[in-house]
């Protein structure tokens, strides 16, 4: 239903490295324009947290990555933290549909 | 430090038209972005809905064009929307964030903390 596809969930132990699949089409990721991830805790807004592919704003842990190739990009974490439980949306702008698109989220659980 | 706090009716009826505002500090509107509303519901997830500069310029969703006017008061560092004929799927936590140019797309931050509003006859 959305226009880029992300897993529904993904799960990781404390420590450990997991990644994040957006994927969209030639009219979005693919025709060039770039990819942004954001983090939303239960009951908040969203918060951005990578801007351009791969940039990390203030006070995002380096722990955070961003990477997009082709039609798709991935938001990975390292060294998994019990306060990285949250849904994540990746979001890109879609020159068919003329606006900004998200994905419809990720649910990261944290064994 | 930029703050953004939307204010709305919370419920409403079926073809009511939804006015939602949003108080902008820490930053002057008059001093340039992009201003725009998000919504987030169940059934459609995060949707843009629209942005307005500061000289009135605006940005719409196609999907929504027609039933969305945004706005700007630079007197009270303020923007507002307005969605017309609304029905149950227009339902959703309604949000104010600030759209950010950037070179191959843009991007939204920071956001405000969301205004419930459910259509319910």
């Amino acid at each position: 239903q959305s226009v880029l596809t992300q897993p529904p969930s993904v799960s990781g132990a404390p420590g450990q490295r997991v990644t994040i699949s957006c994927t969209g089409n030639t009219s979005n990721i693919g025709a060039g324009f770039d990819v942004h991830w954001y983090v939303q805790l239960p009951g908040t807004a969203p918060k951005l947290l990578i801007y351009g592919n791969n940039n990390r704003p203030s006070g995002v842990p380096d722990r955070f990555s961003g990477s997009k190739s082709a039609t798709s990009a991935s938001l990975a974490i390292t060294g998994l933290q019990a306060e990285d439980e949250a849904y994540y949306y990746c979001q890109s702008y879609d020159s068919s549909l003329v606006g900004s698109v998200f994905g419809g989220g990720t649910k990261l659980t944290v064994l | 430090q930029v703050h953004l706090q939307e204010s709305g009716p919370g419920l409403m009826k079926p073809s009511e038209t939804l006015s939602l505002t949003c108080s902008v500090s820490g930053y002057s509107i008059r001093s340039g972005y992009y201003w725009g509303w998000m919504r987030q519901s169940p059934g459609k997830g995060l949707q843009w809905i629209g942005s307005i500069y500061r000289s009135g310029g605006t940005l719409y969703n196609p999907s929504l064009e027609s039933r969305v006017t945004i706005s700007v008061d630079m007197s009270k560092n303020q923007i507002s929307l307005s969605l017309r004929s609304v029905t149950a799927a227009d339902t959703a936590v309604y949000y104010c964030t600030r759209h950010r140019s950037w070179g191959a797309g843009d991007y939204f931050d920071p956001w405000g903390q969301g205004s419930l509003v459910t259509v319910s006859s």
